[in-house]
């Protein structure tokens, strides 16, 4: 099965350090999405790449957070410098972005901040 | 008010039994729908798409009420197995919005 491989799978990290995250979308997706998870706020849509342009990252707090797609295999978020609050867990998706067909969620990346 | 809402629950039923779970979305824009599950500490996969004729999928039948901005999930026959989260998807055309999800446990 095709799947969309995180890395690291857990991070723990001191507050003020720089936080780097990874996914590798299923080739051929044009689609991708980064989400945060927590208990209080559920998933919420950190940034959204099509054909590797961000399309929305209004979600992200932008003083702190970064998410690129250097290529079409890689998309990135930085979080620059961490702090406890960020602690979460954080999902990545990749799609084909058409009616009906769904995404495909990474395993994610379980941050700690301390 | 958030785009998606589900009832939290949980929802405790006996093996067997008939469940459903309901969820609205604000965006009268929205294009396609979606139930995932998600079990404790896994990610969210994809159990089915919910078109406005209704569909279904073995025990599973899901549908969607475009004038009331309403989505269901029946699931029939319960399995222990079924017991996870189900999250409410609603894809406006440049973003997924969850619902928080709605928690289910089957019990013997």
């Amino acid at each position: 099965d095709a799947r969309v491989t995180q890395t690291p799978r857990d991070k723990v990290t001191e507050m003020g350090q720089e936080v780097t995250m990874r996914c590798q979308p299923i080739l051929g997706h044009n689609t991708v999405f980064w989400y945060r998870q927590t208990m209080m706020q559920g998933l919420e849509l950190l940034a959204y790449f099509r054909n590797r342009a961000p399309l929305d990252d209004s979600g992200m707090p932008k003083d702190r957070f970064s998410a690129e797609m250097p290529d079409a295999t890689l998309a990135t978020l930085k979080i620059q410098p961490s702090e406890p609050r960020d602690s979460a867990v954080y999902f990545c998706a990749s799609g084909l972005g058409q009616d009906s067909y769904g995404y495909t969620f990474g395993s994610g990346t379980r941050l700690t901040v301390v | 008010r958030k785009e998606v809402e589900q009832d939290p629950g949980p929802f405790n039923v006996p093996e067997g039994a008939t469940v459903a779970f309901n969820c609205t979305y604000s965006n009268s824009a929205s294009q396609s729908f979606f139930w995932y599950r998600q079990d404790c500490r896994k990610e969210p996969k994809l159990l089915m798409s919910v078109y406005s004729s209704g569909n279904e999928d073995g025990r599973f039948t899901a549908q969607l009420n475009r004038a009331s901005q309403y989505i269901s999930l029946l699931i029939r026959d319960s399995k222990l197995s079924d017991s996870a989260t189900y999250l409410c998807v609603v894809d406006s055309g440049y973003a997924l919005n969850f619902g928080k999800g709605t928690s289910l446990l089957v019990t013997p």
